[in-house]
C-alpha cells in the first residue's frame, strides 16, 4: 500500500514569509504527527492529530500550527519564518497514535533564506 | 525534564561483529519504547517496539532490545551485523500519561565495513 506522502519535498523561502507543507497518511490512519529535524536538536515534536483534533504540541511558538481535515489529511503551517526553522519536517501516520508506532514519510526539506 | 540519551553517535564494525547501541531515558512513568532506524537515503522505519511483559522483544532483521527498567534503559543489539546495517538508528520513548508524542534520542550512526 502507498507509504507518507508529504508535498513539496523541497522548498526555499525568504525570512518572514509564511509556508504550508502538506501530509497525506496510509489509508486507514487517523493519527498524523509532525516532527522537525535539525543536525543541532534531532528530532522534536511539533503536534499530533486524530480525527480532526490536536491531542497534543510540542514547544514551539504560536508560528507553527497545523490542521488535520476529514479524509485525515493534515498541513502544517509556519508563519513570519526565521532562519532557525530551516529543517527536514516530518510527518507520520498511524492508527492510533505514538503507542502504535508511526510510518514515517521522507519529509520536507525546507531552507529559510 | 524528559529526555532520551543515546551515548554513542558513531559507531563503526566490521561485519560479522556484534552490535548493542545504548539508550537511556529520564521519566519517571510508565513508558512504551521503540528504536527506529534510517537507511541511507530512506525515511525512518520502525524496528521493535516495547510496551509490557517480556523485557527482551525481538524486531525485524534479526534486531532485538532489552528493556531494564532499574536501569532506565533500552538497549538495542544485534550478534551479528552486515554491511547492509549502516544507517542511523534512533530510541523513542512514549510516556503512558496521555500524551502522543514520541521524545526521540539524538540517534547513532552505524557504518559497517564489508
Amino acid at each position: 500500500k502507498a507509504g507518507v506522502t508529504q508535498t513539496p519535498r523541497y522548498l526555499i523561502k525568504t525570512r518572514g514569509q509564511q509556508v504550508t507543507l502538506s501530509c497525506s497518511p496510509i489509508s486507514g490512519h487517523r493519527s498524523v504527527s509532525w516532527y522537525q529535524q535539525t543536525p543541532g536538536q534531532g528530532l522534536q515534536f511539533l503536534f499530533e492529530y486524530f480525527s480532526e483534533t490536536q491531542r497534543n504540541k510540542g514547544n514551539f511558538p504560536g508560528r507553527f500550527s497545523g490542521r488535520q481535515f476529514s479524509n485525515s489529511r493534515s498541513e502544517m503551517n509556519v508563519s513570519t519564518l526565521e532562519l532557525g526553522d530551516s529543517a527536514l519536517y516530518l510527518c507520520a501516520s498511524g492508527e492510533t497514535g505514538a503507542v502504535g508506532g508511526y510510518t514515517f514519510g521522507s519529509g520536507t526539506r525546507l531552507t529559510v533564506v | 525534564a524528559q529526555s532520551v540519551s543515546q551515548h554513542n553517535h558513531h559507531v563503526i564494525l566490521s561485519e560479522a561483529a556484534s552490535l548493542e547501541l545504548g539508550c537511556n531515558y529520564s521519566y519517571g512513568g510508565t513508558v512504551n519504547l521503540f528504536w527506529y532506524v534510517q537507511y541511507p537515503g530512506q525515511h525512518l522505519q520502525l524496528l521493535l517496539k516495547y510496551f509490557s511483559g517480556d523485557p527482551l522483544v525481538k524486531g525485524i532483521k534479526g534486531f532485538e532490545a532489552e528493556f531494564i527498567k532499574s536501569k532506565f534503559s533500552f538497549n538495542l543489539r544485534k550478534p551479528s551485523v552486515q554491511w547492509s546495517d549502516t544507517a542511523e538508528y534512533f530510541c523513542a520513548v512514549n510516556p503512558t500519561s496521555g500524551t502522543y508524542k514520541y521524545i526521540f534520542g539524538t540517534g547513532t550512526r552505524l557504518k559497517v565495513l564489508a
